[in-house]
């Protein structure tokens, strides 16, 4: 089973500030495997990224995803208040689906 | 509009059984495969079980495999999650999700069920 390893595990960060967050593998993941979701305090995640860089339907441009093989990214151009959350990574291998941690921004 | 609405949890003591259901509306339910994904307290995202758009294909979480059954009724946009020898660790917020345009990720969730096993 592939496990996903999230860093860092929290990020302080202001409103206007990039935020930049690490997705790493402990096997080679194919990238239209991996997703990136975003989940607020009392709400159900909501898909941010899949395929590693693709946006889903109605994520703003600020969102963006890259990366490949074992190491992925997950960057916030000028974080926005509504961004303060804590963010997973996702990837389907073999029959199984695993998340990472997750990372949580806050504010700083 | 996708919508997932779960229902059936509760409390239910060690050892005990409860099903899960997942109303789904606002897309063509057979297209997609649909799964559930829990989260117990302070914790975080745990894939559970997905089912494949016939049903004719179902996958479990080492930790759930033996325990629970993942079905669908795709004449009523249903999916049924059934589970037994329910465990303290089971405790959890259980999500309902649709399977994006591959079922290698999810694009749309339910805002979840609450199931308690505690005696």
């Amino acid at each position: 089973e592939i496990v996903l390893t999230e860093s860092p595990g929290t990020l302080s960060l202001s409103p206007g500030e990039r935020a930049t967050l690490s997705c790493r593998a402990s096997q080679s993941v194919s990238s239209n495997l991996l997703a990136w979701y975003q989940q607020k305090p009392g709400q159900a995640p909501r898909l941010l990224i899949y395929g590693a860089s693709r946006r889903a339907t109605g994520i703003p441009d600020r969102f963006s995803g890259s990366g490949s093989g074992t190491d992925f990214t997950l960057t916030i151009s000028s974080l926005e208040p509504e961004d303060f959350a804590v963010y997973y990574c996702q990837q389907s291998d073999s029959s199984s689906w695993t998340f990472g941690p997750g990372t949580r921004v806050e504010i700083k | 509009e996708v919508q997932l609405v779960e229902s059936g949890g509760g409390l239910v003591q060690p050892g005990g059984s409860l099903r899960l259901s997942c109303a789904a509306s606002g897309f063509t339910f057979t297209s997609y495969s649909m799964s559930w994904v829990r989260q117990a307290p302070g914790q975080g995202l745990e894939w559970v079980s997905l089912i494949d758009t016939t049903g004719g294909n179902t996958y479990y979480a080492d930790s759930v495999k033996g325990r629970f059954t993942l079905s669908r009724d795709n004449s009523k946009n249903m999916v049924y999650l059934q589970m037994m020898s329910l465990r303290a660790d089971d405790t959890a917020v259980y999500y309902c999700a649709k399977g994006g345009s591959s079922w290698f990720y999810f694009d749309s969730w339910g805002q979840g069920t609450l199931l308690t096993v505690s005696s």
